[in-house]
């Protein structure tokens, strides 16, 4: 079935600093994936969608200078997230849908929980 | 945009019962609704999904029902187990399969608790 590996699976980081999230589709090819956080018990709240070759496309309410998002390559999407501050700790997920699968459900990788000190 | 509401937000129920978890969304236009179990530290996994061509459809101990008109859909988990306690949010979609408009909204959740 489809994978999505994502890259790290945790981290913790100073404020000011920024940390940069990998998501791979390992076994097939996406032309857009997903941002998602998690609070804790909380549901998941849709960040952004990260197009291949193009800009994101931010929810309302999200930083896109803040949260930066890069789709360079069709199995590659990355969430940089930029000067980072302890409101910014929480757990990030994203997630891919198989392009040549007709129908195919979201695939969501194992998450990153962001600790900022 | 697309709102999902689920209910309840917890639930625990006897092993062996049945447990039903509700939710409705506001767009008409929405094609599409699955539904994800997610435990403890772990990535939401998909269990069943519906289309709205269609009013209902079971995988042997789950099943889920589609209401269009009303706008809601239900999970139906029956002769529940200890496994199937964990977190489960329904979502729903519109738009066509890949296009950016296709993102998919979810519900808030429910924590399911099965006790023994």
């Amino acid at each position: 079935g489809a994978v999505v590996s994502q890259h790290p699976s945790r981290v913790i980081c100073k404020s000011g600093t920024s940390v940069k999230i990998e998501c791979r589709s390992l076994d097939f090819q996406a032309t857009t994936m997903f941002w998602y956080r998690q609070f804790p018990k909380k549901s998941l709240m849709l960040m952004a969608t990260s197009n291949e070759g193009s800009k994101a496309t931010y929810e309302q309410g999200v930083e896109k200078d803040k949260f930066l998002i890069n789709h360079a390559s069709l199995t590659l999407s990355t969430l940089t997230v930029t000067s980072a501050h302890p409101e910014d700790s929480s757990f990030y997920i994203c997630s891919a849908r198989d392009q040549g699968a007709d129908n195919s459900p979201l695939h969501f990788g194992n998450g990153t929980r962001l600790t900022v000190t | 945009g697309e709102n999902v509401e689920q209910h309840p937000s917890t639930l625990s129920v006897q092993e062996g019962d049945s447990a039903v978890i509700k939710c409705t969304y506001s767009d008409s236009a929405s094609n599409y609704f699955p539904w994800y179990k997610q435990e403890l530290g772990k990535r939401p996994q998909l269990i069943i999904d519906i289309r709205s061509n269609v009013g209902e459809k079971k995988d042997q101990r789950i099943a889920v029902t589609l209401n269009k008109t009303a706008k809601h859909f239900s999970l139906h988990i029956t002769e529940t187990q200890p496994e199937d306690s964990a977190v489960y949010f329904c979502a729903a979609k519109k738009g066509p399969g890949y296009s950016s408009a296709s993102k998919i909204i979810f519900g808030s959740g429910t924590r399911l608790s099965i006790r023994p």
